[in-house]
């Protein structure tokens, strides 16, 4: 059963700083994993999603990284923003199996 | 662009009461699920839905049953509500059910039991 793991559940960083948040999954075998943005009392917006036959993808200022063999993804924020606080889930699934998600990374952006 | 639309967006009952919350999508998706998100615990599958007619159980699926007789629309019932019931619920559909298509929730149902 894939299980996923975000650390650390919450980080704080001063504006403009690059950051980098984790992702880890317990099988190797996962077919995509999916970077989610949830903004308080809202639902989830998907950010990117990297494919198991991809190593990573970009949109605008955030990056997703995939390593299958290391069980681990990051999202890479550059020059992060106010407006970039939230909390941050990744979600992974093995085969056509639906997603399992992290409990996520809560992101303040201090201006 | 109406995407994934939840009702209600808060709801309280009492233990023992049944009620069901709605959840539509325009964009013609085969795939719907419903999830509940808890603090500490994350979001958790209750059931889904590959296509009309077509239904299964998730991870935590007692106390629920949902229904998916149109493309469009996948309710999911509380059948006879519980303090433990109480969560925020969200609705997400995806074009299909393979595993590379980006999933869209819905903005929540807010329920409290009492």
């Amino acid at each position: 059963k894939q299980e996923v793991t975000q650390i650390p559940a919450a980080l704080s960083v001063p504006e403009g700083e690059n950051l980098v948040l984790n992702c880890s999954f317990t099988d190797s075998a996962i077919y995509n994993l999916q970077w989610f943005r949830q903004d308080p009392g809202k639902g989830l917006t998907s950010l990117l999603l990297i494919q198991s036959s991809q190593r990573e993808q970009t949109s605008g200022r955030l990056n997703a990284s995939l390593d299958k063999s290391s069980g681990r993804s990051t999202l890479y924020i550059a020059a992060s923003q106010p407006g970039d606080s939230a909390t941050y889930l990744c979600a992974g699934n093995s085969g056509n199996t639906p997603l399992v998600f992290g409990k996520g990374t809560r992101l303040s952006v201090i201006a | 662009n109406a995407g994934v639309t939840q009702t209600p967006k808060f709801q309280v009952l009492k233990t023992g009461q049944s009620m069901t919350l709605q959840c539509a999508q325009d964009m013609n998706h085969e795939y719907m699920s419903w999830y509940r998100q808890d603090p500490g615990m994350g979001l958790r599958l209750i059931h889904y839905s590959v296509g009309a007619g077509i239904t299964d159980q998730g991870e935590v699926p007692n106390g629920y049953n949902v229904s998916r007789s149109t493309t469009e629309d996948f309710p999911l019932r509380l059948l006879s509500a519980a303090p433990s019931q109480t969560s925020v619920y969200f609705c997400a559909s995806s074009r299909t059910g393979a595993a590379h298509q980006p999933q869209h929730f819905g903005d929540g149902t807010r329920l409290s039991i009492l």
